[in-house]
């Protein structure tokens, strides 16, 4: 079992619906990230939460609006999409280790979105 | 030039051959290197992590690191059909926040 859980596993949504993913880690962990893949494609960054605090935003167009809440849980809001924002959509954390990241990522199932 | 390039692929290799993926880089100050496997439909899975010059083994799996060829391998033993996948490598710096992805290479292991 994962312990990176995403929910909801599935959605689809039109382009005028406002709708949020969610993402929730049990690892202790203080980094999350949320990364969008498209198909035959690499995971592609979106946000990084360092200690709950947004330290990369790269360059996401604003009708994705990340939130966290807490060291545990974090949002993704999503409003007026487009149909090329369909993808599947992943949620990771990592470990601290003294002041650096470490870098090894552990990714939830992700959410599929399908905006029509 | 891309800062992880990995073989274009796909690779195909007979059941109990060793697959050989590899992956260089090109930021020289690269400090933290990952292997992630990723089934068809699934998210990715991180199977290596090396941080030193050298050979790390876990089970059938061997991560091999040369810093100053900049480059990264994954040598699986044994090829299982369990272990067709995508295998996507990932680079880190010191002090950065993220890790850099490869495209990824594909493999399929035939029995």
């Amino acid at each position: 079992d994962t312990e990176v859980t995403q929910t909801p596993k599935h959605l689809v949504m039109g382009m005028t619906n406002k709708k949020s993913l969610k993402c929730e880690q049990h690892m202790g962990h203080r980094a999350m990230y949320w990364y969008k893949q498209k198909a035959k494609k690499p995971p592609e960054l979106m946000f990084v939460y360092s200690y709950e605090k947004l330290s990369i935003n790269e360059s996401v167009p604003s009708r994705f609006s990340p939130e966290c809440p807490n060291s545990s849980l974090l949002n993704l809001h999503l409003h007026a999409l487009q149909p090329e924002d369909s993808a599947l959509y992943l949620c990771a954390s990592s470990q601290e280790a003294g002041t650096l990241i470490t870098g090894e990522l552990f990714f939830g199932e992700g959410s599929r979105l399908t905006v029509l | 030039q891309k800062e992880v390039e990995q073989n274009s692929g796909p690779l195909s290799v007979p059941e109990g051959a060793i697959a050989s993926l590899n992956c260089t880089y090109s930021d020289r100050v690269s400090q933290s290197f990952f292997w992630y496997r990723q089934y068809s439909g699934k998210s990715p899975e991180l199977i290596m992590s090396i941080y030193s010059n050298g050979d790390k083994e876990d089970g059938r799996f061997t991560a091999q690191l040369n810093k100053a060829s900049q480059y990264v391998s994954l040598l699986i033993r044994d090829s299982q059909p369990s272990d067709s996948a995508t295998y996507l490598c990932a680079v880190k710096s010191a002090n950065a926040g993220k890790s850099t992805f490869g495209d990824g290479t594909t493999l399929t292991v035939k029995p």
